[in-house]
């Protein structure tokens, strides 16, 4: 099993609507946790850390759920700009793991 | 404020060579991390490096070298290249090492090993 996992996608949407990513993680000593974005041949970009209490940044909300080794993000309303691949990242001590990422496209 | 860079951008080599990607940045962070990013596998952790003269294998170390002479610098070798090392690479840093540290990348380097 690896040790982050997300949904495979791609996701295609339209304008304006609101999606949901998932993504999973083996190792329960696992620390901190963080959505990165990566736009096509580009580098990743940090969107947003996830706290345990949950956090939003706009249109972004993310999710923790520690019992259950998950993490959500939720993008509502959503752009043209949002399409990306969206990783997944899992800390633990000195070691970021990432995962191999969900493809959106919100198409017009 | 230049941040990170990486050079080559392109690469091609053969089989056998000796190449090194050049990562600097500029912000005097003291981690410094690359990655290589394959379909089907993300971005795999190959050395980082915790300050100058430390550093530490990754996931995928095997058939790579690195080095930090400067803390500005972290040089990745791969000593001699096979075409399972074809893959783009991505150096980053951070200020620490972990927490909730955010990792900045380079535009990355897209090796091709024939």
């Amino acid at each position: 099993r690896k040790e982050v996992e997300q949904d495979p996608g791609p996701f295609n949407v339209p304008e304006g609507a609101t999606v949901a990513f998932n993504c999973t993680y083996s190792n329960s000593a696992s620390q901190s946790f963080f959505w990165y974005r990566q736009d096509c041949r580009k580098e990743p970009k940090l969107l947003m850390s996830v706290y345990s209490s949950g956090n939003e940044d706009g249109r972004f909300t993310a999710q923790l759920n520690r019992a259950s080794q998950y993490i959500s993000l939720l993008i509502r309303d959503s752009k043209l700009s949002d399409s990306a691949t969206y990783l997944c990242v899992v800390n633990y001590g000195q070691n970021f793991v990432f995962g191999p990422g969900t493809r959106l496209s919100v198409l017009p | 404020d230049a941040g990170i860079t990486q050079s080559p951008r392109y690469k091609i080599t053969e089989t056998g060579r000796q190449v090194t990607l050049m990562c600097h940045q500029t912000w005097s962070h003291s981690y410094m991390f690359w990655y290589r990013q394959d379909l089907g596998h993300g971005l795999r952790l190959i050395y980082y490096s915790a300050a100058a003269d430390i550093t530490d294998k990754g996931e995928v170390p095997d058939g790579y070298v690195v080095s930090r002479s400067k803390t500005e610098n972290f040089p990745l070798t791969l000593e001699s290249a096979t075409r399972s090392q074809t893959s783009v690479y991505f150096c980053a840093s951070s200020i620490g090492g972990g927490g909730q540290e955010t990792q900045y990348f380079g535009p990355g380097t897209r090796l091709l090993v024939l």
